[in-house]
């Protein structure tokens, strides 16, 4: 099936520094998404992005976090400054199209973020 | 309180036996759809089964199928003559059309099935 890639697998970084997390979605889709999974709990609609711009976010999605996806690269999650709460695994997901004719999400493999 | 409930946290079967994985959820909307997705090990989501208002599609053909009962707002995941291979963290999702719709998905906590040979 669609293949949705997340670089890196892991990261461990510090409190109060930035972190860009990597995705690369299924080279047709359109539609683009967000969600965080802390250990042990359910997986949460953060935000998601479609043609350049946020249509809806979660309140998950504080003001450290940022997306985009420049020139149909990598749609990139950033958080900064890091807070020891965001901590958790972020799964990227993407979409052919939404709406009445919901496409399926396919998601990535997640990449596992620790902040010390 | 939680929309898409998945009863059982764990659980643990034979090789070869049927497993029926429930989930129930919630919402008031008129069209919505239902997800079953497997996370496997290596932390790959593979989608399963998208149950549609009228339709079903069964993204991964073989000993997969559901039960809905849209009556009683339940869906659930059946897996027959299970085999190791069948580990893995199993989902429900729901997707809900509503005036803002965006395509959010609304998960289940999971259940974490093992099964041994």
């Amino acid at each position: 099936g669609p293949k949705v890639l997340q670089i890196p697998s892991h990261q461990i970084i510090d409190m109060g520094q930035m972190v860009t997390l990597n995705c690369d979605p299924v080279s047709n889709h359109l539609y683009f998404y967000w969600y965080k999974q802390i250990l042990g709990q359910q997986m949460e609609f953060l935000v998601n992005f479609y043609n350049g711009k946020v249509m809806e976010k979660s309140k998950l999605f504080k003001d450290q976090f940022s997306v985009e996806r420049p020139d149909g690269s990598y749609f990139t999650l950033k958080i900064q400054p890091t807070a020891l709460e965001d901590s958790a695994v972020y799964f990227c997901a993407s979409s052919l199209a939404w709406g009445p004719n919901q496409d399926t999400q396919y998601f990535g493999p997640g990449t596992r973020l620790l902040v010390l | 309180a939680q929309k898409v409930i998945q009863v059982w946290s764990t659980t643990s079967r034979q090789e070869g036996e049927k497993l029926t994985l429930d989930c129930s959820y919630k919402t008031s909307q008129v069209l919505y759809h239902l997800f079953w997705y497997k996370h496997l090990l290596s932390g790959e989501m593979v989608l399963l089964i998208r149950q549609m208002p009228s339709t079903i599609a069964i993204e991964r053909s073989g000993r997969y199928s559901v039960v809905f009962q849209k009556s009683r707002k339940s869906i659930s995941l059946v897996i027959s003559t299970l085999q190791p291979d069948d580990s893995g963290k199993y989902f429900c999702a729901l997707w809900e059309l509503k005036n803002t719709n965006t395509g959010k998905l609304t998960f289940g906590d999971g259940t974490v099935l093992t099964v041994k040979p």
